[in-house]
């Protein structure tokens, strides 16, 4: 069993729906990231939260919005999607004062666009 | 900005034969960490083994071991007797050491794809 979970795990949406992605963790990690996976492609970064801020954005557009309500949650916001942003969204967390610790990463949700 | 390099989209082998699968890095960091990561259909990311650079000595876990060439850039994984649970996606990938002391995203390779037959 994952210590990251994410729900839901599959997702279909139109274009003009509004819709969140959910992560949780509870092992006490300060960073959480999310990431996302076209099909039969790396994972690519997204957003990085350390203490519940906002550290980096891999200049992703304006109709995803991440959020970090607390130390366990993080959420993904989403509106006016495009077909082309179908894919497999990937949550992780790790430790934020020790980096060399790894990331540990949820099941994904798998989303699309119609 | 940091590239990594998979250059084996897809290796096929026995089950108890040994597999190496290559990774190359450019980066200009003094300070950063390689991983490798599986990622079998069931779609989760999982470590295998994780490296520092600062240190010398290769990394190992159990059956899977790495050569870290770091003047080379090159952080290559083995697979020692190789099971048929070892079928997945294998991600080499990098992180700096976030400015600030923080955290920081993963930059993968492509990926390579590892059968082990019966």
């Amino acid at each position: 069993d994952t210590e990251v979970t994410q729900t839901p795990k599959h997702l279909v949406m139109g274009m003009t729906n509004k819709k969140s992605l959910k992560c949780e963790q509870h092992m006490g990690h300060r960073a959480m990231y999310w990431y996302k996976q076209k099909a039969k492609k790396p994972p690519e970064l997204m957003f990085v939260y350390s203490y519940e801020k906002l550290s980096i954005n891999e200049s992703v557009p304006s109709r995803f919005s991440p959020e970090c309500p607390n130390s366990s949650l993080l959420n993904l916001h989403l509106h006016a999607l495009q077909p082309e942003d179908s894919a497999l969204y990937l949550c992780a967390s790790s430790q934020a004062d020790r980096v060399s610790q790894p990331q540990h990463f949820g099941d994904g949700t798998r989303l699309s666009i119609l | 900005a940091q590239t990594v390099t998979q250059s084996q989209p897809e290796m096929s082998v026995q089950e108890a034969e040994t597999v190496t699968l290559s990774c190359t890095y450019d980066t200009s960091e003094n300070n950063y960490y390689l991983f490798w990561y599986k990622q079998p259909p069931s779609r989760q990311m999982i470590l295998v083994i994780r490296q520092e650079a600062y240190k010398q000595q290769n990394a190992t876990e159990n059956r899977f071991s790495v050569n870290f060439q770091k003047a080379a850039k090159s952080f290559s994984l083995k697979i020692s007797d190789s099971q048929l649970g070892d079928t997945a996606m294998y991600f080499c990938a990098f992180m700096k050491h976030g400015s600030g002391g923080g955290a920081d995203g993963l930059t993968f390779g492509k990926g390579t794809h590892l059968i082990i037959q019966p």
